[in-house]
């Protein structure tokens, strides 16, 4: 069975700082990987996505399989990055949409 | 047009009723999914629907729990006699497709609160 792990509940940064959300996985096939963001008051809506190799409102992800993590980053923070992140694993064949979620990380971003 | 709509958004109920939560997808969206969001259990997949029929049903908790889905599109979620660890939001959600790496798209929840 997958896996997915964000080991910090809540994450504080000042603007313009960098920042970093954990998320390790485990998974024994090739899995994708998403990161989800829901903004106050809004619902849940895709961030990124790994094959995508794109970046996000200056969010990227890189996926390492040798440490089997897909950590989220953004060199300076905004307040309006202030939201909560999930990270998401979708198993490869047949899991057809199927996500298992981390427990969320609550970022937030002080002036 | 419309994303994924949700009703009740809120619903607050006496343990031991019934409530029935509805979700009407994005229009042409194949794959249906519920989800519940809680306090310290993070999103926890409930049931996936492909048309109506629901090929996965694996993560309902208990037999209180039961989902329909008519004509390919609105789906019901059913709880029995609500307890108050039933308390969530819960979230539906829709995709073109049942494949790997489309993009899924979630309704605003629906906050269930058992009292």
């Amino acid at each position: 069975a997958q896996r997915v792990t964000q080991p910090e509940k809540l994450l504080s940064v000042f603007k313009g700082a960098p920042v970093e959300l954990k998320c390790n996985y485990s998974y024994s096939g090739s899995p994708e990987l998403f990161w989800y963001v829901q903004y106050s008051r809004q619902r849940l809506q895709l961030l990124l996505r790994h094959i995508s190799r794109e970046s996000i409102k200056g969010f990227t992800a890189d996926l390492n399989k040798g440490e089997t993590s897909f950590h989220l980053k953004k060199p300076f923070a905004q307040e309006e990055d202030s939201a909560m992140y999930y990270c998401a694993l979708e198993a490869g064949g047949t899991s057809y949409g199927k996500l298992t979620f981390g427990q969320g990380t609550i970022l937030t971003v002080h002036p | 047009g419309a994303g994924v709509s949700q009703s009740p958004s809120n619903k607050v109920t006496e343990k031991g009723k019934d409530v029935e939560l509805r979700c009407d997808p994005i229009s042409g969206h194949t794959a249906l999914y519920w989800y519940r969001q809680s306090l310290g259990q993070g999103l926890e997949f409930l049931i996936y629907f492909q048309g109506n029929s629901a090929p996965d049903k694996s993560g309902l908790p208990s037999d209180r729990f039961s989902a329909e889905r008519t004509g390919g599109s609105v789906s019901t979620l059913t709880i029995q006699r609500t307890q108050q660890e039933d308390s969530a939001v819960y979230l539906c959600a829709s995709t073109l497709a049942g494949a790997s790496g489309n993009t899924i798209y979630f309704g605003e929840g629906s906050w269930l609160t058992v009292v």
